[in-house]
């Protein structure tokens, strides 16, 4: 079974910009979720996607948003960009978020901003 | 809020030896779920253990086993027989009950671990 997989893996782009970040799911998992690491702050928590539905959401600002589509891949996009954007941006599906539910991450895409 | 916290930045181990990483928890909940991540250097994050807070019997996969201590929010790993490979970023996390709040989950700040030949 294929991993999860992101699209672009580095991607850099100038203040004020926008971006869109991809992320395929393992088949038949529904559940996706967004995080952003950084030296600083560590993994934080950016929402969560099951079934074409934001299911929960992070303390991030509304320039951070995302959506489902009903083949459970998922868009993230970040509309002008700020230098604190720069981040690894993963990604992590599971198969349906019930408790005993394991998240698989992708590998990641990195933003540069400048 | 939850909030984790890792207070070993870096940790280093001979190899074969065994190494404890730590791990403590804020939360008010009494139903959660507790997990640590492997993130070696290619950055592809990997589970290395799982927790329910409901079981009393500490977790265990193959070298990896955790000390849950529930009342004193503390998750730590212990690594045994350590192998070249288990050099990454170990993560600790705490997921809340998805069936109130979703699939959120929540990081500590990672402890580096370095395994000397």
């Amino acid at each position: 079974k294929a991993g999860v997989t992101q699209t672009p893996r580095y991607l850099i782009k100038t203040r004020g910009q926008q971006v869109t970040l991809s992320c395929s799911p393992i088949s038949g998992h529904r559940s996706v979720s967004w995080y952003q690491q950084t030296p600083g702050q560590g993994l934080q928590f950016l929402f969560e996607y099951f079934s074409e539905t934001q299911r929960n959401k992070g303390n991030f600002p509304g320039r951070f948003s995302g959506r489902q589509f009903s083949n459970s891949r998922s868009e993230m996009n970040v509309s002008t960009l700020e230098l604190g954007d720069s981040a690894l941006y993963l990604c992590a599906s599971s198969s349906s978020g019930t408790p005993t539910d394991t998240q698989y991450f992708g590998p990641g895409t990195r933003l540069t901003v400048l | 809020a939850q909030t984790v916290t890792q207070s070993q930045p870096e940790m280093s181990v001979q190899e074969a030896e065994t190494v404890t990483l730590s791990c403590t928890y804020d939360t008010s909940e009494s139903d959660y779920y507790l997990f640590w991540y492997k993130q070696p250097p290619s950055r592809q994050m990997i589970l290395v253990i799982r927790q329910e807070a409901y079981k009393q019997q500490n977790a265990t996969e193959n070298r990896f086993s955790v000390n849950f201590q529930k009342a004193a929010k503390s998750f730590s790993l212990k690594i045994s027989d350590s192998q070249l490979g288990d050099a990454a970023m170990y993560f600790c996390a705490y997921r809340t009950d998805p069936r109130y709040t979703g699939n959120q989950f929540y990081f500590g700040t990672g402890t580096s671990l370095t395994v000397i030949p």
